[in-house]
């Protein structure tokens, strides 16, 4: 069965401060891998996706960036938080049929 | 420009009650729409899914009508539980990009 682990669990951090959000799916190989940003309340905004290792795909700019340094890992970063990155960042993986599953997600508090 | 649209942000129901939730979309590109369940707190779960080639998909208490022709579609929960209390999204796929409606909120009292 395919897991997916994201850390860390809950941040606070100060604006402008730098940041790196994780994500790992286990038992799943080559894996699509997205980044989504939901505020409180609201409705989810997909940021990123990634097809391969080494490539990443842009979909909204939001002073962020991702990575895929791994097969199994996609990395979320900015160096310098603004006040409305704060929400929750949530990772999923894609399977073949269109299908995302989503991970526990990261909340995330920039003050 | 919303392309995809849930007509209500909450929606409250008697325990044992068959709730509606409604989402209609623009784009006609379009051709998978999964239904996220999400509680407080926690990631998204996939509910139910159906492609743009079927008009309906059942699972258990879950069920998916869907008109192409209209553009729309429809959650029905048959027999809520308390348990069902959750917020629910309507998502449209079209290749790697997952659109999410706003979410409704059901509420189901006991």
């Amino acid at each position: 069965a395919q897991t997916i682990h994201q850390w860390p669990v809950a941040e606070i951090k100060a604006v402008g401060s730098p940041l790196s959000l994780g994500c790992t799916i286990k038992g799943k190989s080559s894996p699509n891998l997205y980044w989504y940003w939901q505020a409180t309340g609201g409705t989810l905004q997909q940021l990123f996706y990634s097809i391969t290792v080494g490539q990443v795909e842009s979909v909204v700019q939001l002073n962020l960036s991702a990575s895929r340094p791994k097969d199994d890992q996609f990395i979320l970063s900015t160096e310098k938080l603004l006040l409305s990155h704060s929400g929750f960042y949530l990772c999923a993986w894609g399977d073949s049929q269109d299908t995302q599953y989503f991970g526990p997600g990261t909340r995330l508090l920039v003050l | 420009q919303q392309q995809v649209r849930q007509s209500s942000q909450s929606l409250t129901v008697w325990e044992g009650e068959t709730a509606i939730l409604n989402c209609s979309y623009e784009n006609s590109a379009f051709d998978y729409f999964p239904w996220y369940q999400q509680f407080p707190g926690e990631g998204p779960a996939l509910l139910i899914a159906i492609r743009s080639v079927s008009d309906k998909k059942e699972d258990g208490r879950f069920t998916i009508f869907f008109n192409k022709r209209e553009k729309n579609l429809s959650l029905h929960i048959k027999d809520s539980q308390p348990g069902d209390s959750a917020t629910y999204f309507c998502a449209a796929s079209a290749g790697n990009k997952l659109t999410f409606g706003i979410g409704t909120r059901v509420l189901v009292r006991p």
